[in-house]
């Protein structure tokens, strides 16, 4: 079993929808939950991080954790074409930077205009 | 600013051959992450290195492979005899200090044939 599981997609939706993304991990020590965005040919950016459960908002983006459920989400309202690329979760187990990442591997996303 | 710069893009070597990727951290960072991303499949951490020290290799293959950032200079991962396996993306990240967040770079992508 993967530490985390992501629907690797594809997933297209209309302009202006709502998209959620998903991950599900079973290592209980990961604490840190990110978020990076790749476009095609590109190094991954950074779009969200978290720590704590609950909700984190930035934008039009939402970040959700629920450690509980070991199940993390990202929310993108209002989309658009410029949203299409493939979205990766990643977690750690402490401080962000000074450990190493375990990335999902991917969901690839189109927004249709 | 520069960002993170990795070179060569793009890499093609021959089975049995060496490969040598070459990565500069962003101005002011000295924390130097390599990441391998193989098709379908999520980034995957190989090695985290401060300036002349490795920090932790636990995600390097035992053979063939090494790193190393000296005093002066890119940071260099370096595969030894090539195989068709070691075809993928390879991404190099960098980060200030311990708490910072990672900066990625577009990567290299290398092929083997």
């Amino acid at each position: 079993q993967k530490e985390v599981e992501q629907d690797p997609g594809p997933l297209s939706v209309p302009e202006g929808a709502i998209v959620s993304l998903n991950c599900t991990y079973s290592n209980s020590a990961f604490q840190y939950f990110m978020w990076y965005r790749q476009y095609s040919r590109k190094g991954p950016e950074l779009l969200m991080y978290t720590y704590s459960s609950g909700n984190k908002e930035d934008g039009r983006f939402t970040a959700q954790v629920d450690k509980s459920s070991k199940y993390i989400s990202l929310f993108i309202r209002d989309s658009q074409p410029s949203d299409s690329a493939t979205y990766l979760c990643a977690m750690t187990i402490s401080n962000f930077g000074n450990e190493k990442l375990t990335f999902g591997t991917g969901t690839r996303l189109t927004i249709i205009p | 600013n520069a960002g993170v710069m990795q070179n060569p893009r793009h890499l093609v070597r021959r089975r049995g051959q060496e490969a040598r990727l070459r990565c500069s951290p962003m101005k002011g960072h000295s924390h130097v992450y390599w990441y391998r991303q193989l098709p379908e499949e999520g980034l995957k951490f190989m090695v985290y290195l401060q300036k002349e020290n490795i920090i932790d290799e636990s995600g390097m293959p035992k053979e063939r492979f090494s790193a190393e950032f000296p005093k002066e200079g890119p940071s260099i991962l370096r595969i030894q005899q090539v195989v068709r396996g070691d075809s993928a993306a390879y991404f190099c990240a960098s980060s200030r200090d311990r708490e910072s967040g990672y900066t990625f770079g577009s990567g290299t992508r290398l092929t083997v044939v």
